[in-house]
């Protein structure tokens, strides 16, 4: 069965700071893919990353940086420098290779970034 | 942006009515799928289609079916709407397993 954990629901920081937001998946399958998702306070939901379960490499874009580890079965998000404009809720999201395309989301981590 | 269109983006009904919610896309993408956002929860999945006429159930699907008999639409149907169905319905599509999911606008349906 798949499962998605973000156990942080809200997290508040302020201006400047770095910030991670976890996320834990289960999966029984070895090919699976991992996701990002922003969702600003307008609604929509923005897609930030994906990696797939062949690919360890962190990666960092500008103030985003992700770190996935299969042996914690974690896919972490960090924002460093945060800016007010990166309040929003974040997503994590997991599709197994053998489920039918099923992408399912984790409970989602609420940052609200104080100037 | 990718082309995908649900409607409607508002819609109040009252229990025990019937309620359908549609998703178009025009991107010819092979999955089409149904959230519900509900404060704490996050997005559920209701329903998922891997292509027409082939769906299955997400993690909260009692109460809703879907039908999917062209590529481009996706229908959620409520078939006696209930308050706890009073949510966000989001759609998404995607065009393979290792690609990543467009969102649509979202619909809020209220049920009085």
């Amino acid at each position: 069965a798949q499962k998605v954990t973000q156990a942080q629901t809200e997290i508040s920081v302020v201006e400047k700071e770095d910030v991670t937001l976890d996320c834990v998946y289960e999966t029984r399958d070895t090919t699976y893919y991992l996701f990002w998702y922003k969702q600003p306070p307008s609604g929509e939901l923005v897609f930030l990353i994906r990696r797939n379960s062949f690919d360890e490499q962190n990666e960092i874009s500008g103030r985003y940086s992700w770190n996935f580890q299969k042996s914690t079965s974690s896919f972490n998000f960090t924002i460093t420098a945060s800016q007010v404009v990166d309040s929003a809720v974040y997503f994590c999201a997991l599709s197994d290779g053998n489920q039918g395309g099923k992408l399912i989301f984790g409970q989602g981590t609420e940052l609200s970034v104080k100037p | 942006d990718a082309g995908i269109t649900q409607s409607p983006r508002h819609k109040v009904t009252e229990t025990g009515t019937p309620v359908t919610l549609r998703c178009h896309q025009t991107e010819n993408h092979r999955y089409m799928y149904w959230y519900r956002q509900d404060p704490g929860h996050g997005l559920r999945l209701i329903h998922y289609s891997y292509g027409v006429k082939d769906t299955d159930k997400g993690e909260v699907s009692d109460g809703y079916s879907v039908s999917r008999s062209k590529t481009e639409d996706f229908l959620l149907t409520l078939e006696s709407a209930t308050s706890s169905q009073t949510s966000v319905y989001f759609c998404a599509i995607r065009d393979r397993m290792n690609t990543e999911a467009f969102f649509g606008q979202g619909t809020r349906l209220t049920v009085v």
